[in-house]
Order: C-alpha cells, then sequence, then structure tokens
C-alpha cells in the first residue's frame, strides 16, 4: 500500500481569496500524479494528470505543480468560489499507468 | 454517450445477504476499474478489467467478492454474504489506452458516481 497523504484534511476559504494544499507521494518508482474534483453527490472529475518533474497544469483558476525528486505535489485555486466548494483527491502511479493509490483528499468549502 | 452510469446508486442489505452492483463504463473504453471508499479514506484499488480480461485483484478483495466483464463491456461486482465492514462507496471507473490531451499517454480515468452500500 502506497503512502499518498494529502495535507490539510479540509479548509474553509472566504470567496475570492485564493488557497492551496498539498499532495505528498513516494518518490521513486513515479509514473504520473493524477487530481481529481468529487463534488458532493457526482462522479470525482479528472482535473490534471502529470508525469514530468516540473509540471505545471492549469485549467481555468485552478493549477497544479510537480515535484518528482521530493514527492510532493501542489494544488492553487485563484479567486475561489463557491462552485469550488469540493473534495480535491490526488492519486499516485508507481510504475505502470494503471493502479491508482488515493490520498483520503482535501475538502474546500467556500464561503460566499 | 452519458459517462460511466453504476446502479443501483444506494443498497441497503442485511449482514449475510447476497449483492451485485453493475457498472457501465464509456463505450469506447477498453479498462474497467473498480474501487472502494470508506469514510475518510480515499478509494482504494480494488480491480481492474483490460476489455474482458481481468488483469489484477487486490488483496483487499476477499473470496467472498467477484468481478466480472463479460464480452468486455458492462462489469458486475458481487459480494456473497455481506459483513458490515464492507459498508463502503463502490466506485467505478473507465479509461481508455489512447492519449489523453497533450499526449502525455497517462490513463486518466472517468468515474461513476458510485454504488454506496450499507450492511445492517
Amino acid at each position: 500500500i502506497l503512502n499518498v497523504e494529502q495535507s490539510p484534511q479540509s479548509l474553509h476559504v472566504q470567496e475570492g481569496d485564493s488557497t492551496n494544499f498539498t499532495c505528498s507521494f513516494p518518490s521513486s518508482n513515479f509514473y504520473a500524479l493524477h487530481w481529481y474534483r468529487w463534488e458532493t453527490a457526482k462522479s470525482p472529475e479528472a482535473l490534471f494528470v502529470m508525469t514530468l518533474n516540473g509540471d505545471e497544469k492549469k485549467k481555468g483558476r485552478i493549477s497544479a505543480t510537480l515535484n518528482t525528486k521530493e514527492g510532493y505535489s501542489y494544488l492553487y485555486i485563484k479567486g475561489s468560489q463557491p462552485e469550488d466548494s469540493a473534495t480535491y483527491l490526488c492519486a499516485f502511479s508507481e510504475g505502470s499507468d494503471y493502479k491508482l493509490s488515493f490520498g483520503a483528499g482535501t475538502t474546500v468549502t467556500v464561503r460566499a | 454517450d452519458t459517462g460511466v452510469s453504476q446502479d443501483p446508486r444506494h443498497k441497503i442489505t442485511k449482514r449475510g445477504q447476497n449483492v451485485t452492483f453493475r457498472c457501465d463504463p464509456i463505450s469506447e473504453h477498453n479498462r474497467l476499474y473498480w474501487y472502494r471508499q470508506t469514510l475518510g479514506q480515499g478509494p482504494e484499488f480494488l480491480t481492474y478489467f483490460q476489455n474482458e480480461a481481468q488483469l489484477e485483484k487486490s488483496r483487499l478483495l476477499s473470496d467472498r467478492f467477484s468481478a466480472e466483464r463479460p464480452k468486455g463491456s458492462f462489469s458486475t461486482l458481487e459480494i456473497q454474504r455481506t459483513e458490515q465492514g464492507d459498508s463502503a462507496m463502490y466506485l467505478c471507473a473507465s479509461s481508455t489506452t489512447k492519449f489523453w490531451g497533450e499526449g502525455s499517454g497517462a490513463n486518466v480515468l472517468t468515474f461513476g458516481a458510485g454504488s454506496r452500500l450499507t450492511v445492517l
């Protein structure tokens, strides 16, 4: 079982503020790092997949960075909106592309 | 295509009963996965199919659990003699081995909304 840790477990953000949170994963035998957003009563939705050290991906106000040498990824939300409220899951794959080990998620609540 | 469908969305059963969940993946996706999520945890890998072949099963999948994907289309996950510890959200996902987005080659999962099992 691969140890994928996400921090913090939850956070509250005022609408309009920016925030970020962390995913740490084993740095050996890295294959890919995924981020998913999971809104209540919906399906987890893919945000990013990153495979190269130093990768930076952006989708609207959300962006992510990857450091495979030290084993961490940051997810940033700029100018948080209520629709950003969700649980953000990171998932690590080691050595192959089919099996993901998920962290427990960071639950973001954006207050209007 | 309406995405990945799972049925039923909720199932309440008594301990010792058998339950079966169904997953209909995106039609052109050749890979199908089952994950289980319990409260406060991230999804845990259970098993994986490429077309109709079940290529890996987690040690979490005891012999009370069986998954099939006949003809490489829909999949079923059956739990026999359910126990209270089986209460969880069972997530199905599918993917294609084609490149995604910028050609990274990484395997992006499309999830269903899950089947929540409560064992009384």
